[in-house]
């Protein structure tokens, strides 16, 4: 049974990097031809998908946030990264990892992180 | 602004059927059979309920069907039970990126 688990700082100051990680667990996250997506949602709000990278490396970005956003993949230690640059409060929200189906097998994310709250304050 | 549109809310009685939209344009739901709908319950992660726009995953009650018109999916709820009560929220594929509805209260009365 595959699992995921955010970790990283709940309080960044603005202007600097939000970092978070992503660790898989029950599987290999190399196996399966998965994408590994980034998902927020502001406290109240709705969901917005950030983006997402594959094993190889190769990335997609949601255009709002593309030019703050770099998601990496450590595939030694089975987990996926997150980095935010730039954050001002808008960016404070429940952060979830997710495993994505990519865009050839529905684009359905089907397994979910419990979800890891950042407040960006000073 | 969400991409795609949702109803803010809607409401049944126990027993009956209720139906979530969620309306595009012909470049994300009506370009693609790649509609999905997430349930989620106050302070929980969103749940997978139904993957292009109409497969249920293993384990997801069968009181739970989607559909798609154009540019406008439907997520339908039959024979409403007190635990549907949640936040819904429709996704869909466009362009190499992923995009959410605003996402829909459903109220059992």
């Amino acid at each position: 049974q595959v699992q995921l688990q955010e970790s990283g700082p709940g309080l960044v100051k603005p202007s600097q990097t939000l970092s978070l990680t992503c660790t898989v667990s029950g599987g290999s996250i190399s196996s399966g031809s998965y994408y590994w997506s980034w998902i927020r949602q502001p406290a109240g709000k709705g969901l917005e998908w950030i983006g997402r990278i594959y094993t190889s490396g190769s990335t997609n970005y949601n255009p709002s946030l593309k030019s703050r956003v770099t998601i990496s993949v450590d595939t030694s230690k089975n987990q996926f990264s997150l980095k935010l640059s730039s954050v001002t409060a808008a960016d404070t929200a429940v952060y979830y990892c997710a495993r994505d189906w990519g865009p050839r097998r529905g684009d359905a994310f089907d397994i979910w992180g419990q979800g890891t709250m950042v407040t960006v304050s000073s | 602004q969400s991409a795609l549109t949702q109803p803010a809310s809607v409401s049944g009685s126990p027993g009956q059927s209720i139906t979530i939209s969620c309306t595009g344009t012909s470049s994300d739901v009506g370009g693609y059979n790649y509609v999905s709908w997430y349930q989620q319950h106050p302070g929980k992660a969103p749940k997978l309920m139904i993957y292009e726009v109409s497969n249920r995953p293993s384990g997801v009650p069968d009181r739970f069907s989607g559909s798609k018109s154009g540019n406008t999916a439907s997520l339908t709820i039959s024979g409403l039970q007190a635990e549907d009560e949640a936040d819904y929220y429709c996704s869909s594929y466009t362009s190499s990126r992923v995009v959410f509805g605003g996402g829909t209260k459903l109220t059992v009365l």
